[in-house]
């Protein structure tokens, strides 16, 4: 099994709608990052949460320490936030960072 | 602000041969960091090195060296290519870590190689 599991693997929505892609890990961290890539590849770091919640503009980013889980909302899915969403953990004490499989995301106009 | 630049962006080799995977950040990052991408699976860690002068091995360091060549620098060599080396291969970057301060990293925008 994974350390971090990320589901669901792929979600299709229409634009407008509220998506939650989740978050689950099996260690005790240190902190959680959520990433997005680009369909041409490119990645770049969204969020960095240890405990609570983060909004950036319409991503809001939400940890639950005590049940080991984020999750990732955007509100008013937009195509242009098509992409794949990756979660990372870094475990208490590791200098690395371990990433779950990633949630394709698919927003249609 | 170009942040971390790889080298080249494609590449097609063939089994046996060599090659090396250039890296290069202009943020005056301490650490720097290898990955693969391969498709269903997540990123996986081959190399890095938390600071100019070290070096440690990842989840998947067999057939892979690196050269943390100075602060900026950070290269990745493949001395006898196999087929499973196919990947799409990230170079990032980030301030030290240090205890619970976690930093973000920083990524380049890959290498797609082909090895056949």
């Amino acid at each position: 099994k994974n350390e971090v599991e990320q589901s669901p693997q792929n979600l299709t929505a229409q634009e407008g709608e509220f998506i939650t892609i989740n978050c689950s890990y099996s260690v005790g961290i240190s902190a959680l990052h959520w990433l997005q890539q680009h369909p041409g590849g490119g990645i770049v770091s969204l969020f960095m949460l240890s405990s609570g919640k983060k909004k950036h503009g319409r991503l809001i980013a939400t940890i639950n320490i005590q049940e080991k889980h984020s999750s990732l909302h955007i509100t008013a899915s937009h195509p242009r936030d098509s992409a794949v969403y990756i979660c990372a953990v870094r475990r208490q004490g590791a200098q690395k960072l371990v990433f779950g499989q990633g949630t394709r995301l698919t927003i249609n106009p | 602000n170009a942040g971390v630049t790889q080298t080249p962006k494609f590449q097609v080799l063939k089994t046996g041969q060599s090659m090396t995977l250039q890296c290069a950040q202009d943020m005056n990052h301490n650490s720097m960091y290898w990955y693969r991408q391969d498709p269903g699976m997540g990123l996986r860690l081959i190399y890095y090195s938390a600071s100019e002068g070290t070096t440690d091995k990842g989840e998947v360091p067999n057939g892979y060296n690196v050269s943390r060549l100075n602060k900026r620098e950070f290269s990745l060599r493949l001395e006898s290519a196999a087929p499973s080396q196919t990947s799409v291969y990230f170079c990032a970057s980030s301030e030290a870590f240090q205890g619970n301060r976690d930093q973000p990293q920083h990524f380049g925008d890959g290498t797609r190689l082909s090895i056949l």
